[in-house]
């Protein structure tokens, strides 16, 4: 059975960093693009950060570009993301999602979520 | 940046009625990257539907999803009691975006 578990999300103020996990099992992590969305109080999700199989293409959304880093350890099935200079827009819900092989763009698993509330 | 916009907000019906949700893009979508999503507090989403309209593994025939360019249709042709939930579209033609949703409650 496919299962992505996020962790991590905790309060955070303003300026401050916080680094998310989600560790994976049921396939072949390796073999697949993997990707963090994010989904704030009240609005539609919001895609925010690629990584490829190898990790060595990422993409970030025009938002967290340059404040965000999204890395991979495939011999420990895990997916991270390096959150810095959070600010108050920044609260949301954060999901890892599997890349969808025959649709790529698409998710075709998800993990729960790990909620990251940032406030003063 | 291809904006998705969903509608109606919220959908109100009872058991085994029919669902018709919208999802109409600021652009062309083009090669059909159009995905539904089932999203139910506290759970994972769920992968329903890709390249506008094939369903994805696991996903009741009742699901189906039709469109192309700008206007794309999600119908659930007989609710059940599990399919209260968000549904939201996604184009991955452009980046990635999605619609901020319709909500589909019991009636």
């Amino acid at each position: 059975e496919v299962q992505l578990v996020e962790s991590g999300g905790h309060l955070v103020q303003p300026g401050g960093s916080l680094r998310l996990s989600c560790v994976v099992s049921g396939f072949t992590f390796s073999s697949y693009n993997m990707n963090w969305v994010r989904q704030a109080p009240g609005k539609g999700p919001e895609w925010i950060s690629y990584i490829s199989r190898g990790g060595e293409t990422t993409y970030y959304a025009e938002k967290v570009e340059g404040r965000f880093i999204i890395s991979r350890d495939n011999a420990k099935n895990l997916l991270f993301l390096q959150m810095n200079s959070l600010r108050v827009d920044d609260t949301a819900v954060y999901y890892c999602a599997r890349d969808f092989y025959q649709s790529v763009g698409s998710f075709d698993y998800w993990g729960q979520g790990t909620l990251v509330p940032v406030t003063a | 940046e291809i904006v998705l916009t969903q509608s109606p907000g919220t959908l109100s019906l009872s058991p085994g009625e029919r669902a018709t949700l919208s999802c109409r893009a600021s652009q062309s979508v083009g090669g059909s990257s159009l995905a539904w999503y089932q999203l139910k507090p506290g759970q994972a989403p769920r992968l329903l539907i890709y390249g506008a309209s094939s369903r994805a593994s696991g996903i009741p025939d009742r699901f189906s999803g039709t469109g192309s360019g700008t206007d794309f249709t999600l119908t659930i042709s007989r609710l059940e009691p599990e399919d209260f939930a968000v549904y939201h579209c996604q184009q991955y033609d452009s980046s990635r975006t999605f619609g901020q949703g319709t909500k589909v409650e019991i009636k």
